[in-house]
């Protein structure tokens, strides 16, 4: 079965330090992966999204970036972090074909003071 | 527009008593539709998922509909139970990688 791996689950960072979370998917080839922030009370923002080894797509413009240097890894980092970086963020997987939908990691709570 | 907009914002409903969430759409063209329940802290968890031509769909206490003629679905849940508090989530394909997401309701139950 499919499983999907996120870490580290809470974080604490000062402003202007580098950033680096990890996502990884096991039982499963060539996923779909994403980067999504979730503000306190609001819903879900999609950062990036990736079909392939190398293949970044960025939604909105910000202080972070997406890289998939292999197949079923899905890295997000930045090398200055920001106050309004602070979030919840939740790394998502989809299979090829829009059926099945997401699954999503259990999150990594982001706090940079 | 693609948008997902679900209501109420937030509920709050005494323990064994029933509940209807509800989600509209105007995503197009439609492939799917899914409902997700988020606990505090975190990642969202399916319940349902739902294709053009399915009505209706079951998880235990939780019952999915989906009306694809008017564009909305609802979530009903029987005999709520405290560990019913969450947020539920419509999401909304669009037929490719990229998925439309309601806000949420965010559903409190009391003892």
């Amino acid at each position: 079965s499919q499983t999907i791996h996120q870490w580290p689950a809470t974080l604490v960072q000062p402003v202007g330090s580098p950033l680096s979370l990890e996502c990884t998917v096991e039982g499963t080839s060539n996923p779909n992966l994403y980067w999504y922030r979730q503000a306190a009370g609001r819903g879900l923002q999609l950062l990036f999204y990736s079909v392939g080894i190398g293949q970044i797509s960025s939604e909105v413009p910000q202080n972070l970036s997406a890289s998939r240097p292999q197949d079923r890894q899905f890295i997000l980092s930045s090398k200055k972090l920001l106050l309004s970086d602070s979030g919840f963020y939740l790394c998502a997987w989809s299979a090829t074909g829009s059926a099945y939908g997401y699954t999503f990691g259990s999150g990594t709570r982001l706090t940079v003071v | 527009k693609n948008q997902v907009e679900q209501s109420p914002q937030s509920l709050i409903i005494l323990e064994g008593k029933n509940c209807t969430l509800q989600c509209n759409y105007t995503v197009s063209p439609f492939s799917n539709l899914r409902w997700y329940k988020q606990d505090t802290g975190r990642g969202p968890v399916s319940l349902t998922i739902m294709t053009f031509s399915e009505n209706t769909k079951s998880n235990g206490r939780y019952t999915a509909t989906l009306d694809a003629d008017t564009k909305q679905s609802s979530l009903h849940i029987t005999a709520s139970q405290l560990s019913d508090s969450a947020s539920y989530i419509c999401v909304v394909s669009g037929g490719t990688y990229k998925y439309i997401f309601g806000t949420g309701t965010r559903l409190k139950v009391l003892a």
